[in-house]
């Protein structure tokens, strides 16, 4: 019930298209859905997040798309560039307790000029 | 925002072995994670630690690991007899704010398990 299922596990996109990830969850408790973005070897790094009461949320050329009743969550990136190119993890966690995250399996990201 | 730094970059070590993974925060931040990610795999949650106690930990975090705060500052992940299957990079976290839910990953280590 705690696993968060992300796919595709690889996207090739065209510069200047649209990248879309998706993520699903179970735990209709999580109340905090983070994207990460991550270069080789590198840590993760933050890159938005959202929190259930709203059903999407902007942060430049990133969206995140949250529908509550699907338990599913998406990022879009926006006009894609090659140094977007890198793999991107959803999370889920419950705000309370712990905070651990639980994350995704992980999509690597292609942008090609 | 300011992140955690971690050593060493890199540890090699023999089978059987202790390991001592080291987060450095840059101030004085009270909340910290540690996960791993074997390679090409997911992040895996290990272990919280909030005010110098564990928060909560996973089905991972056996007696072979153990966390610590020893000097008030530096903030280690201790294995105590490394297996082959302990090879992965792995990330030190601090909270962004007590109440807040960011995380904010550190570069990681990079063990390797011989």
């Amino acid at each position: 019930q705690q696993q968060v299922k992300q796919s595709p596990q690889s996207l090739i996109v065209q510069k200047g298209g649209i990248s879309i990830i998706n993520c699903a969850y179970e735990n209709t408790a999580f109340d905090y859905f983070p994207w990460y973005q991550q270069f080789p070897g590198k840590g993760p790094a933050l890159l938005i997040a959202i929190r259930p009461d709203v059903s999407e949320k902007k942060e430049g050329r990133f969206t995140i798309s949250f529908n509550k009743s699907a338990k599913q969550f998406s990022l879009h990136i926006m006009d894609s560039q090659p140094g977007d190119s890198a793999t991107y993890f959803c999370a889920a966690c419950l705000s309370y307790g712990g905070n651990q995250f639980y994350f995704g399996t992980g999509t690597s990201l292609t942008v090609i000029p | 925002e300011p992140e955690v730094t971690q050593t060493p970059s890199h540890q090699v070590t023999q089978m059987g072995q202790e390991v001592i993974l080291r987060c450095v925060p840059i101030s004085n931040h009270l909340y910290f994670y540690w996960y791993r990610q074997i390679l090409g795999q997911k992040v895996e949650f290990l272990v919280s630690f909030y005010n110098n106690e564990i928060s909560e930990k996973s089905e991972i975090f056996d007696d072979q690991f153990s966390v610590e705060r020893p000097d008030g500052s530096n903030f280690t992940l201790k294995i105590r007899s490394t297996k082959l299957e302990d090879s992965a990079m792995y990330f030190c976290a601090r909270r962004g704010t007590v109440r807040g839910n960011e995380q904010f990953f550190g570069p990681g280590t990079r063990l390797t398990v011989l």
